[in-house]
C-alpha cells in the first residue's frame, strides 16, 4: 500500500521566492496534519485537516504560510516570501479516527521535505 | 500549552546491553500517549499509542510502559541491536488535537 507522498524530497530556493510543499494522505484517511522539524523546536504541529477542513491551525507561524486542502486526496503548504529562518524538514502525516477520537490513532508520516532558504 | 519531556537527549549503547528512556508530561486532561521511531533520512514510525494508566505494550524487543497518575513513559529496549539506532520520540494526543511532540531521544547502538 501506497503510504503518505511528499513532494519535492528537495527544495533549495532563494529568499523572498515562493515555495509550494504537497502532500498526498493514504487513502481513506480523513485526518491530514502539516508539521515542521527544527534543531531548536523538534517536531511542531503547524495546521491540521479534517475532511478537508482546516481545523486548527493556530501553529502556522505567520501569514506568509498558507495550506490548502482541495480534495481528499491532495494538500499544499505554501510560504510566500520565504525566509531564512523558514528553513527546516516538513512532514505531512495522516490518520482516520476508526470511530474513535483521532488523538489515540497512530498517525502515518511522509518522508519530508527538507527546505532550504538562502 | 503541553509539555512533553523527554530524557536524555542522547544515548550510546553497547549492542547487547539493554535500555530505557522517558517521557514526561502533564497528567492532567490527559488522552494519550503516542511512541514514534525515526531513522535518519526516514519518516517517523508509530510503535505505540497507549491511553490507560497501567498500560503496557510489546512490540519484539521494544515495549513501553504508562502511569498517567505521575505524569510518565518509559521504552525498554532488550538486547539492543544496531538497527534500533534511531530517534524515539514521544508525543500526546488530545481528544481532537494533533500530536504535540518531544523532542526526542537519540538512540547510538555502538558494536
Amino acid at each position: 500500500d501506497a503510504g503518505v507522498i511528499q513532494s519535492p524530497r528537495h527544495e533549495v530556493t532563494e529568499m523572498g521566492q515562493e515555495v509550494t510543499l504537497r502532500c498526498k494522505p493514504i487513502s481513506g484517511h480523513d485526518y491530514l496534519f502539516w508539521y515542521r522539524q527544527t534543531m531548536m523546536r523538534g517536531l511542531e504541529l503547524l495546521i491540521y485537516f479534517n475532511n478537508n477542513v482546516p481545523i486548527d491551525d493556530s501553529g502556522m507561524p505567520e501569514d506568509r504560510f498558507s495550506a490548502k486542502m482541495p480534495n481528499a486526496s491532495f494538500s499544499t503548504l505554501k510560504i510566500q516570501p520565504s525566509e531564512p529562518r523558514d528553513s527546516a524538514v516538513y512532514f505531512c502525516a495522516s490518520s482516520t479516527r476508526q470511530g474513535y477520537s483521532i488523538g489515540n490513532q497512530p498517525q502515518h508520516f511522509g518522508d519530508g521535505t527538507r527546505l532550504s532558504i538562502l | 500549552i503541553l509539555n512533553v519531556e523527554q530524557s536524555p537527549q542522547s544515548l550510546h549503547v553497547q549492542e547487547g546491553d539493554s535500555t530505557n528512556f522517558t517521557c514526561s508530561f502533564p497528567s492532567s486532561n490527559f488522552y494519550a500517549l503516542h511512541w514514534y521511531r525515526w531513522e535518519t533520512a526516514k519518516s517517523p514510525e508509530a510503535l505505540f499509542v497507549m491511553t490507560l494508566n497501567g498500560d503496557e505494550k510489546k512490540k519484539g524487543r521494544i515495549s513501553a510502559t504508562l502511569n498517567t497518575k505521575e505524569g510518565y513513559s518509559y521504552l525498554y529496549i532488550k538486547g539492543s541491536q544496531p538497527e534500533d539506532s534511531a530517534t524515539y520520540l514521544c508525543a500526546l494526543g488530545g481528544g481532537a488535537d494533533g500530536l504535540t511532540f518531544g523532542k526526542g531521544t537519540h538512540l547510538i547502538i555502538q558494536p
